[in-house]
């Protein structure tokens, strides 16, 4: 596609619940970045995807975060039992392998609300 | 590991007059710096890069920004404020070489009075 999409654009669960959010990166891309972005703060990374496999997923805050990417494409990250402090806007980004010419290209977000 | 620091939360300026937001960074090597741009319920739009060459280097909507190595500092400029400027702005660093997962500042929102 022409950009990084993401859906749903948002998403209100209720606490204890699992959820699944989705990443479509620009086709091609073999990058992919997982960011939470907290109100008033900045992107913080939670987990970076070379094709198919996770090369870093320092940034998950506990066990209750999994991401996966099966065919080098698409990326769902996974929330179980999901909790207040868990509501944030989850980015996404994707990049050419060794190519930052033209930066990362981040989704436009979803706004993941637990209550 | 790698850091920026907006020091900033907040830049004020009136209309026409020069901008400036402030970024310095910590990395243990050469850095690749960004700056990215947030408007309100949208995502991260890319303004501009510093990865090597000049170091003022120039980007979308007459933004500019000099690298200074000796100082740490990527800071982000404009001759001439505009209201539209107004906005979340973001400064990231990655190391260049290695697994290239940017880091990000808290953002620093500029508020261009008319």
């Amino acid at each position: 596609g022409a950009g990084v999409s993401q859906t749903p654009s948002n998403k209100v669960t209720e606490k204890g619940k699992y959820v699944e959010l989705r990443c479509d990166p620009i086709s091609g891309h073999t990058a992919l970045y997982w960011y939470r972005q907290s109100l008033g703060q900045g992107p913080e990374f939670l987990i970076y995807f070379q094709g198919t496999g996770a090369a870093d997923d320092s940034g998950l805050p506990n066990d209750r975060f999994f991401a996966v990417r099966p065919e080098g494409s698409v990326s769902t990250l996974k929330i179980q039992r999901t909790e207040r402090g868990d509501s944030a806007v989850y980015l996404c980004a994707s990049s050419p392998t060794g190519d930052l010419n033209y930066g990362y290209t981040f989704g436009s977000g979803t706004r993941l609300t637990v209550v | 590991a790698q850091s920026v620091a907006q020091p900033e939360d907040q830049v004020n300026v009136a209309e026409g007059n020069p901008l400036t937001v402030k970024c310095t960074y910590s990395v243990s090597g050469n850095p690749y710096l960004f700056w990215y741009v947030q408007y309100p319920n949208r995502g991260l739009q890319f303004l501009l890069k510093y990865i090597t060459g000049d170091n003022l280097v120039k980007g979308s909507y007459g933004f500019e920004a000099e690298f200074n190595k000796s100082q740490t500092s990527f800071h982000l400029k404009k001759p001439s404020a505009l209201v539209s400027d107004s906005a979340l702005y973001f400064c990231a660093v990655t190391l260049s070489g290695g697994s290239y997962i940017p880091t990000f500042g808290r953002g620093t929102s500029l508020i261009v009075h008319p």
